[in-house]
């Protein structure tokens, strides 16, 4: 039972418009959602994280919204840069319990910019 | 500050066999998690220590297995190797529920 989801395997956009990658989750016991971004050959690098006591948290270029009621989140690229092709992955962890460091994640949308 | 490191990066070793992989996280992050990339499944939960005690255990047989060290160095074996073992295996570390880092991998190949 996958319990978070990442629909889309791949996304192509332009240098300079919006990617918008999506996710959906099922399990309503998350309640901290990441976004992590790799590249080949590396580990994956932590973007930017969002509180379920949230609906939007921004960094720099990068948006995460979350729609709880639709368990749903997304992750906006403004502008998008040929450096940002990578693969991202969306996770998400129930950290009520106290002590839960587990993280599940999507199995991830590769993005291409194209310049 | 030095990142979370994993070693070897890279492993070929044959069926039946057994293997250990190593992390030295974060200094002063004193969890530790292990997760198996593979192209079909995405990254899955293996373990996380903490103080050197195991807190959480992901859907994986009992072949494999992990520990940690008094200093936070966590190693992870995995004993009579099967091809379908052939994966990335990542190691992150935290000091808090959102400090995830991860190190660049252990590439495993099973031959």
């Amino acid at each position: 039972d996958q319990q978070v989801k990442q629909n889309s395997p791949s996304l192509s956009v332009q240098e300079g418009r919006i990617s918008i990658l999506n996710c959906d989750y099922t399990n309503s016991m998350f309640d901290y959602f990441l976004w992590y971004k790799k590249y080949p050959a590396e580990g994956p690098t932590f973007l930017i994280s969002i509180s379920s006591i949230k609906d939007k948290n921004e960094d720099g270029r990068f948006t995460v919204f979350l729609n709880k009621s639709a368990k749903h989140l997304s992750l906006h690229i403004v502008p998008s840069q040929p450096g940002d092709s990578a693969v991202y992955f969306c996770a998400a962890s129930d950290q009520s319990g106290g002590s839960n460091y587990k993280l599940t994640f999507g199995k991830g949308t590769l993005l291409t910019v194209n310049p | 500050k030095a990142g979370v490191t994993q070693t070897p990066r890279y492993l070929i070793k044959t069926r039946g066999q057994q293997v250990t992989l190593s992390c030295s996280p974060i200094s002063g992050h004193r969890s530790v998690s292990w997760y198996q990339q593979t192209p079909g499944q995405g990254l899955q939960f293996l373990f996380e220590y903490f103080s050197e005690t195991q807190r959480n255990k992901g859907n994986f047989p009992g072949r494999f297995s992990g520990r940690q060290f008094s200093n936070s160095r966590s190693e992870m074996n995995v004993s009579t190797l099967e091809l379908g073992d052939s994966a990335l295996y990542l190691c992150a570390s935290s000091w808090d529920r959102g400090g995830y880092t991860f190190g660049s991998g252990t590439r495993l190949t099973v031959v």
